[in-house]
């Protein structure tokens, strides 16, 4: 089955400056790469996601890209905030929608 | 408008007393899951249902069963809680299907204390 590893577990940046959460899986089947926040005590909120035939998307101040060919892809938020500060989670997952996810880097941004 | 409906949003049950959570969802998505989360950790999977077909996860318990009487509803029954199954409940839907990718929406959660 897809196993998905996430680094760092923690991450602390200054405002302003940028934060890069990378996750690596296992399942070359695997097409499907979003990311949540979860912020305490709250449900994990979609951020943005990645198809397998996409290599970079971006959003804003967020950024994902993709190497299928290493099997890894990371989290960019440039310009940070300390409302960004969460708990962030990478998955992936296959057409058979089992979806896995990564052990979560919990974000603090110091104002 | 609320998408996926978890109640209750707490629970409190006694040691080995049986419990039920349930979901509803107004998306009309033909997959639904039970995910467990503990304190700091991520979301785990424990079945997910794609239409009626039910899925269980390898590792799940066996105290752990899921229902879904209907495309809106579903229930995680939990027969003989112990103190390990204190955690948050998440339901989470998504729609599949050839060429759909299986982005999963999220409900609020259900905080389960075990006494």
């Amino acid at each position: 089955g897809e196993n998905v590893e996430q680094h760092p577990s923690t991450l602390s940046v200054q405002e302003g400056d940028s934060a890069v959460i990378k996750c690596t899986y296992s399942d070359s089947a695997s097409n499907y790469f979003p990311w949540y926040k979860q912020e305490l005590g709250k449900r994990p909120q979609l951020i943005i996601d990645i198809r397998s035939n996409v290599g970079e998307k971006k959003d804003q101040r967020i950024a994902v890209t993709l190497n299928k060919t290493a099997k890894h892809f990371s989290l960019h938020i440039t310009e940070t905030q300390p409302e960004d500060s969460a708990v962030y989670f990478c998955a992936a997952s296959d057409i058979g929608n089992d979806m896995r996810f990564g052990a979560g880097t919990r974000l603090t941004v110091k104002p | 408008d609320a998408m996926v409906i978890q109640n209750p949003r707490y629970q409190v049950t006694q040691f080995g007393k049986p419990v039920t959570l349930s979901c509803s969802q107004t998306l009309n998505h033909n997959v639904m899951y039970w995910y467990q989360q503990k304190s700091s950790q991520a979301p785990k999977l424990l079945f997910h249902y794609y239409d009626k077909d039910f899925n269980n996860e390898a590792d799940t318990p066996d105290n752990f069963q899921s229902r879904r009487p209907n495309t809106s509803f579903c229930f995680l029954d939990i027969r003989s809680p112990g103190l390990g199954d204190a955690a948050m409940y998440l339901c989470a839907t998504s729609r599949a299907g050839t060429g759909v990718y299986n982005e999963q929406f999220f409900g609020p959660g259900t905080r389960l204390t075990v006494l």
